[in-house]
């Protein structure tokens, strides 16, 4: 069984630009969730996706977008990068409703540095 | 905004002490999530407890839940200088599937 994958593991993007972030979900899982992590901190729910559908947001602003497709892969989308946008970015992924056991599985993360 | 708050914030022991963390929460829950990180790493599920559910174990783990007072606590017995990392305490609300609120954390160190 593969577990959640993340890529790229870190990046450097100046602000102003925009960053793509990738996750791969556990086999057999179809909801997977973005958060973001800043340093010293907890993660803090950005989306989350259910079979290709947004199902849910947090309080991130609209440069916040993402994408999931038919195989339950995910994207991360960040415009117009600031400063505090630097943060690890997590995924997780869970399995569909009934296997669901509330517990979700992370990636490794991707840490983001935007200066 | 976060929803748990993890106490103490951080927390030094010897191997062979017990560790105890504490997490309070605002509003009404589905079950409440420990998960541990090692430094800045991905996260790992440790254990979950509903809302009807009062004391679970797992190992050398030991979650109290008190939805009374909403606040939950992690019990880690005969640490290891393995057990160091950070531990944080996410609920999932009711309505909200799946979708889960985190706390700061308490960053646990245990000394050889």
């Amino acid at each position: 069984e593969t577990g959640v994958t993340q890529s790229p593991t870190h990046l450097i993007k100046t602000r102003g630009q925009q960053v793509t972030l990738r996750c791969s979900s556990q086999s057999g899982h179809n909801t997977v969730s973005w958060y973001q992590q800043a340093l010293g901190q907890g993660p803090q729910f950005i989306f989350q996706y259910y079979r290709e559908e947004e199902n849910g947001r947090g309080n991130f602003p609209p440069r916040f977008s993402g994408l999931q497709f038919p195989n339950y892969s995910s994207e991360l989308n960040v415009n117009a990068l600031e400063l505090d946008d630097s943060a690890l970015y997590l995924c997780a992924s869970s399995p569909g409703t009934t296997k669901n056991t509330g517990e979700l599985f992370f990636g490794e993360g991707s840490r983001l540095t935007v200066l | 905004s976060q929803q748990g708050e993890e106490d103490p914030q951080a927390l030094s022991i010897q191997e062979g002490e017990n560790a105890t963390m504490n997490c309070s929460y605002k509003t009404s829950i589905n079950n409440l999530q420990w998960y541990r990180q090692n430094s800045g790493r991905g996260l790992v599920h440790l254990i979950l407890i509903r809302s009807n559910e009062r004391e679970k174990h797992s190992g050398r783990l030991r979650v109290t839940l008190d939805t009374s007072k909403k606040s939950s606590s992690l019990l880690i017995t005969a640490s290891r200088a393995a057990d160091t990392a950070s531990y944080f305490c996410a609920t999932e609300l009711s309505g909200g599937y799946n979708k889960l609120i985190f706390g700061a954390g308490t960053r646990l160190a245990v000394h050889p």
